[in-house]
């Protein structure tokens, strides 16, 4: 069972406009969250994370919202460039628990047209 | 900018022979991770060091995987013998201390492909 869900396989979007990439989670011991971005051949880069008494953390043109009761986090980039064409991974932790692996979901390859 | 290093980057072996992974964390990581990656899903961790002692090795398929970070630095992940389900990317990665919130950092990885 999957406690890291992401739905969306891909998301295509035009230069200039925002990015929007969804997550899920299941586990409500999750309490630390984080976006990674993976090109091809290498390994994941880490973007942006949030602590759960956070709602909201930003980073440039990364912003990352957590909304706890739905269990439900969201990666916007803006403006969206075409360098930003990857696959990006959520992940979570359960900070406070004995071993601090990351859960991942499975990605969303977004694509930024020019 | 410190990395983590990993070697090789690609290996090609014949099912039921062995293969070994190589890690450098970053200077000063504690803890240090290796996941497998299979081509459409996210990372999943094989195992977790802290220091030189195991922390979670509960996913390690222990009849066929092993690892060891013997001086709590480098670390080497092995297989014998490479079935044909282990082909993925290996990632280790690294994080100052596990006990807290910190980021991990990735290296490379080694795309084996068992043939």
């Amino acid at each position: 069972d999957q406690q890291v869900k992401q739905n969306s396989p891909s998301l295509s979007v035009q230069e200039g406009r925002i990015s929007i990439l969804n997550c899920d989670y299941t586990n409500s011991m999750f309490d630390y969250f984080l976006w990674y971005k993976k090109y091809p051949a290498e390994g994941p880069t880490f973007l942006i994370s949030i602590s759960s008494i956070k709602d909201k953390n930003e980073d440039g043109r990364f912003t990352v919202f957590l909304n706890k009761s739905a269990k439900h986090l969201s990666l916007h980039i803006v403006p969206s460039q075409p360098g930003d064409s990857a696959v990006y991974f959520c992940a979570a932790s359960a900070a406070g628990q004995a071993g601090t692996a990351l859960i991942f979901g499975k990605g969303t390859t977004l694509s930024v047209s020019s | 900018e410190a990395e983590v290093a990993q070697s090789p980057r690609y290996k090609i072996t014949e099912k039921s022979q062995a293969v070994a992974f190589w890690c450098d964390p970053i200077s000063g990581h504690a803890t240090l991770y290796w996941y497998r990656q299979i081509l459409g899903q996210g990372p999943e961790l094989l195992v977790q060091f802290q220091d030189e002692s195991v922390v979670d090795d509960s996913q390690l398929p222990k009849d066929r995987f092993s690892a060891e970070r013997l001086k709590g630095v480098d670390s080497t992940l092995k297989i014998q013998p490479a079935e044909l389900g282990d082909s993925a990317m290996y990632l280790c990665a690294s994080s100052l201390d596990g006990t807290g919130v910190n980021e991990q950092y990735f290296g490379p990885g080694t795309r084996l492909t068992v043939t």
